[in-house]
Order: C-alpha cells, then structure tokens, then sequence
C-alpha cells in the first residue's frame, strides 16, 4: 500500500513567521512530488512541484526533498493570513498515472 | 496556462435522476483525466482515471455502471452519475494532465458541488 502521510494540524503561526509543512512516503520509487493548497470549499490548487533532492524556490515558498529519508517538505515564508488553507502533499510513483495524496495539513495563520 | 474548468459549478437534482459533469482543459491537451471526490472535511478521493480515446480506470469500490465516465476528445471528459441518491451528493473534482508521464503535473478544475435531494 503507497501512503502519504501529513500531520492533519492545525499548524498555527503567527504572521510573519515561517510554517513548516511536511510529509513523508512509503514507496522508494516515487519519482514526482507536489504541494497543493485548498482552500475550503475550493478545489486544489498547485503550489509547487519538485523531482530531485534538496530545495526548489518559489517567492515565499521553498519546498525541500530527501529521497533516501523519504521526505519531503514546504516551507512558507513570511506567512500570511491568507495562507490559511490545508495543504495537500502528493506523490507520483514511477509507473503510474496517478497521484497518491495525503490527508493535508491544515495552517492557521493569526494576524 | 493550465486552466481547467467545470460545469456546473453546482448542481441540486431529485433521488434517481442523472447528472452530467463537464471537465476541459481550455489552454492545453490533456491525455489523462482524472475524476476525484471529497466529501466535507475528507481528503480526495480518486474515483477513476480516463485516457482519451479509451475505458476509464476505476478505483476499488467504484461502481463504474453509476460513475460513467466518456473522455472522447483531448480537451473534454464528462462524468455521470447515474439514477443519483442523497448519499452520492459531494464535491466532485476533476484535473488534467498532459502525458501522464513522470513529471506531469496535475492541474484541478474548480470542481462541481452536488447535492441530490
């Protein structure tokens, strides 16, 4: 069974401050990494995508990857409190089509 | 670029009756479609993936006699709950990709709220 697993949260931060999303999954051959964030009531939407170890930059947001830990991360600079959102971690094996999502994380930034 | 879109954005049907959603891609050729379900405060769950020009992939537990799902075109994949009950009232999402291929990103549409009465 491939699983993706988040911690649910809340993660709550202050404005300004860094949140630190993470993530880790079963299956070594996962090859495609994503970050999406939902809003409630909305659908997904991409963040960020990352296929190879270490960090990949994205203005505020910074998303690490460590293959041999199994592990990967976003980090959230500057928070705002319109990040206020769950964000969904996603895995793509080699082979397959599909995405195998975690149960998100959910953030609370507090102005 | 890649924007995908749904319609309706929201639909309210009687018990037995069927409703038709529309997922395209508007700015791109999705080969892969997927369809996705969430239920209030659940994460996603993927009901089917559908290749154009074939039969969809159905996840376990998905009846594919109820979800019928056509992706005839590049650009267009329909889903269809068939003789729909309250219990089959969700959030139905459905996204795009191009070849399905390692590094091919999933892009969501904005997803169709049903509610079966």
């Amino acid at each position: 069974q491939k699983e993706v697993e988040q911690n649910s949260g809340p993660l709550s931060v202050p404005e300004g401050a860094i949140a630190s999303l993470n993530c880790t999954y079963s299956d070594r051959g996962s090859q495609s990494f994503f970050w999406y964030r939902q809003y409630s009531g909305k659908s997904p939407e991409l963040i960020m995508s990352i296929y190879s170890n270490g960090d990949k930059e994205d203005g505020r947001f910074t998303a690490q990857l460590n293959k041999a830990s199994q592990y990967v991360s976003l980090l959230i600079r500057d928070s705002q409190p319109s990040d206020s959102a769950t964000y969904l971690c996603a895995v793509k094996s080699s082979g397959f089509q599909k995405l195998v999502f975690g149960t998100g994380t959910r953030l609370l930034v507090s102005p | 670029g890649a924007v995908v879109s749904q319609h309706p954005s929201r639909v309210i049907c009687k018990s037995g009756t069927s409703v038709k959603i529309e997922c395209r891609s508007l700015d791109f050729q999705a080969t892969t479609m997927f369809w996705y379900r969430q239920f209030p405060k659940q994460s996603l769950m993927l009901m089917a993936t559908s290749n154009e020009g074939s039969k969809a992939t159905y996840e376990q537990g998905v009846e594919k006699d109820k979800f019928l799902i056509n992706h005839a075109s590049l650009t267009l994949s329909t889903l269809t709950v068939t003789s729909a009950h309250p219990e089959d009232s969700s959030f139905y999402i459905c996204s795009a990709t191009t070849s399905g291929g390692a590094t091919d990103t999933q892009y969501f549409g904005p997803g169709t709220r049903l509610t079966v009465l």
